[in-house]
Order: structure tokens, then sequence, then C-alpha cells
């Protein structure tokens, strides 16, 4: 199973929205609805931010958003802020009880 | 409160043997599927494996089939990932995450523990 693709890194000012893809194949997140997003702080352990492609889990800010459309799946987050400046990781179910990750987008908050 | 405690990484030479371990607390344990995740320094997450909430089914990552081995011990609340053969290529921080009872995404992670294999 190959790694979904992300861009190395992203960047914005304060305030401003930064949008990260992850694109695999239809195998992975084009075949289901299940794709999920974790956040991660340098020496920290991931952080569950979205599920279900679009689903916030409680307590996770309105500001991250994440959609799909074919074999791409993006995370949106909105009104930048200092503390979002962190790796941010893509997942998706591959069929048969198993996940495949993604390369990884560094976040900077300029 | 949900908590993934790991244990057991350190210092093993190449062909050494490593067991990790997670302790879970604050949910029902064998209600959950658990899985093994590692992240290489400077790299990025890679699923290793997983297993059932009852322990009757496994799955490895084909990097790690025939050398790791994983388990639990639901009366325990604990979970293993018996490492052998290990080479310096399974370098990481390997955690333990819960599955989310939906199975489509991992809701909690524990902090890792570093396996260094080196010489």
């Amino acid at each position: 199973q190959s790694a979904l693709t992300q861009p190395p890194s992203a960047s914005g000012s304060p305030g401003q929205s930064v949008t990260i893809s992850c694109t695999g194949t239809s195998s992975d997140v084009g075949g289901y609805n299940y794709v999920s997003w974790y956040q991660q702080h340098p020496g920290k352990a991931p952080k569950l931010m979205i599920y279900d492609v679009s689903k916030r889990p409680s307590g996770v800010p309105d500001r991250f958003s994440g959609s799909k459309s074919d074999n791409t799946a993006s995370l949106t987050v909105s009104g930048l802020q200092a503390e979002d400046e962190a790796d941010y990781y893509c997942s998706s179910y591959a069929g048969n009880n198993n996940f495949v990750f993604g390369t990884g987008t560094k976040v900077t908050v300029l | 409160e949900v908590q993934l405690v790991e244990s057991g990484g350190g210092l093993v030479q190449p062909g050494g043997s490593l067991r990790l371990s997670c302790a879970a607390s604050g949910f029902a344990f064998s209600n959950y599927w658990m899985h093994w995740v590692r992240q290489a320094p400077g790299k990025g997450l890679v699923w290793v494996s997983r297993i059932t909430n009852d322990g009757s089914g496994t799955s490895y990552a084909d990097s790690v089939k025939g050398r790791f081995t994983i388990s639990r011990d639901n009366a325990k609340k604990t979970l293993y990932l018996q490492m052998n053969s290990l080479g310096v290529e399974d370098t990481a921080v390997y955690f333990c995450a819960r599955l989310d009872y939906g199975g489509t995404d991992f809701d909690y992670w524990g902090q890792g523990t570093l396996v260094t294999v080196s010489s």
C-alpha cells in the first residue's frame, strides 16, 4: 500500500486560510468516505482533527474543515492561529481493515 | 479519561528483539480494535499492525510481516508488539492507537515509545 501524497509544506499568515491536499487512489481515498486528518506538534502524539472526510470530533474548532473529490481529500484551516503550526497527516481506509497514511504536510504560520 | 501509555522502547542491536506494551485506561479496552503506528525520525506516520477486540484477528504491514507479532491481554487492558529480527530501518517512535467504534479513524493515541536499532 503506497502512502497518500501530500504537499511537504504549506503556509499562511495569521487569520488567513490554508488548504492541504491528500491524493490517493480509487482503492483508498476514492473508494471510501473514511478519510481522517491528524495534527501533530513536535514530539507529541497525533491528534484526530477530522474523520469521515468532514466530521469534527468534539472540541476541535470549526476553523478546521474537510472535503473530498474523487481521489483527493482536502483539509482547510481557516482563520490561522499560531497554535495551528504543526504537521498534518491524512489517513484513509483502504479496505480489508487496512489503513494508509499520507506523507505529511508541515504548516507554518508566518 | 482515555489514556494509552506505551513502554518497552530502547536501544537494541540489529537482529535483536524487543517487546512493546501499551497500557490502556479510561475505556472498555476489550471492545476496541487496536493498532500500532510508527514514525521514523523526521518522517511520516506508517501503519504497522492491528488486532481485533478479542485478539482473534491480526494484520501486518508487509515490512514487518513475519518479524512482528501483535497481541493483547484484555484482562490486563494491555496491547503488545513483539518485535524480532530488528533492523536499522525499524528505528522509530512506536505509537499505539485506538480505532474508533465505527472503525474508520484513530481517535486516541499514546505518546509513543522510541525504538533505536543500532550497533
